[in-house]
């Protein structure tokens, strides 16, 4: 069964700084792997989808890299803005169904 | 477009009560999903409709019943709702990008409490 892990559950930047959130998977057999975006009180935002085939998407100043062999994706945030503020949360596509983790809440301060 | 929505946003019920979710979405996706959500954990999968006509179980299907009633509109009902459904409940419906390829999207959610 694939299990997703994020660490650190909970992070505070102040502004200007970079993020970094880390996603591990344990089955490397996936077929995508997703980024979403939780606003408290709200649904889910997709930010970027990197497919099993590639190594990395980019959009704006969000960067995200996969390396299967490791089981492990990072989602990098450039230069974090007070915006940025909500729970990042990872999903690993495994035959067509989402395995999600609990995500990171993420703080930046002015 | 809308996008995905769903119905109600919010609602209480007691113990042993019964309630029907809705989920519409306007973007011509085939599949769609129904997802909970707890405090501390992530999104975890109750039903999938792969296509018009067809659903399966997901990872927590044990109390809840779906029915894909068009392409566009996917149900989800409580027979006899417990404490321990307790949760935000989430829709999805994904987009073929290619290649083994769904991106999902998904609804506002709607808050269930069971007292």
């Amino acid at each position: 069964k694939q299990e997703v892990t994020q660490i650190p559950a909970a992070l505070s930047v102040p502004e200007g700084e970079n993020l970094v959130l880390n996603c591990s998977f344990t089955d490397s057999a996936i077929y995508n792997l997703q980024w979403f975006r939780q606003d408290p009180g709200k649904g889910l935002t997709s930010l970027l989808l990197i497919q099993s085939s590639q190594r990395e998407q980019t959009s704006g100043r969000l960067n995200a890299s996969l390396d299967k062999s490791s089981g492990r994706s990072t989602l990098y945030i450039a230069a974090s803005q007070p915006g940025d503020s909500a729970t990042y949360l990872c999903a690993a596509d495994s035959w067509g169904k989402l395995q999600f983790g609990a995500g990171t809440q993420v703080v930046v301060t002015p | 477009n809308a996008g995905v929505t769903q119905t109600p946003k919010f609602q209480v019920l007691k113990t042993g009560q019964s309630m029907t979710l809705q989920c519409a979405q306007d973007m011509n996706h085939n599949s769609m999903y129904w997802y909970r959500q707890d405090p501390g954990m992530g999104l975890r999968l109750i039903y999938y409709s792969a296509s018009e006509g067809t659903t399966d179980k997901g990872e927590v299907p044990n109390g809840y019943n779906v029915s894909r009633l068009n392409k566009r509109e996917f149900s989800l009902r409580l027979e006899s709702a417990a404490p321990s459904q307790t949760s935000v409940y989430f829709c999805a419906s994904s987009e073929f990008k290619g290649f083994e390829t769904y991106e999902q999207y998904f609804g506002p959610g709607t808050r269930l409490t069971v007292t």
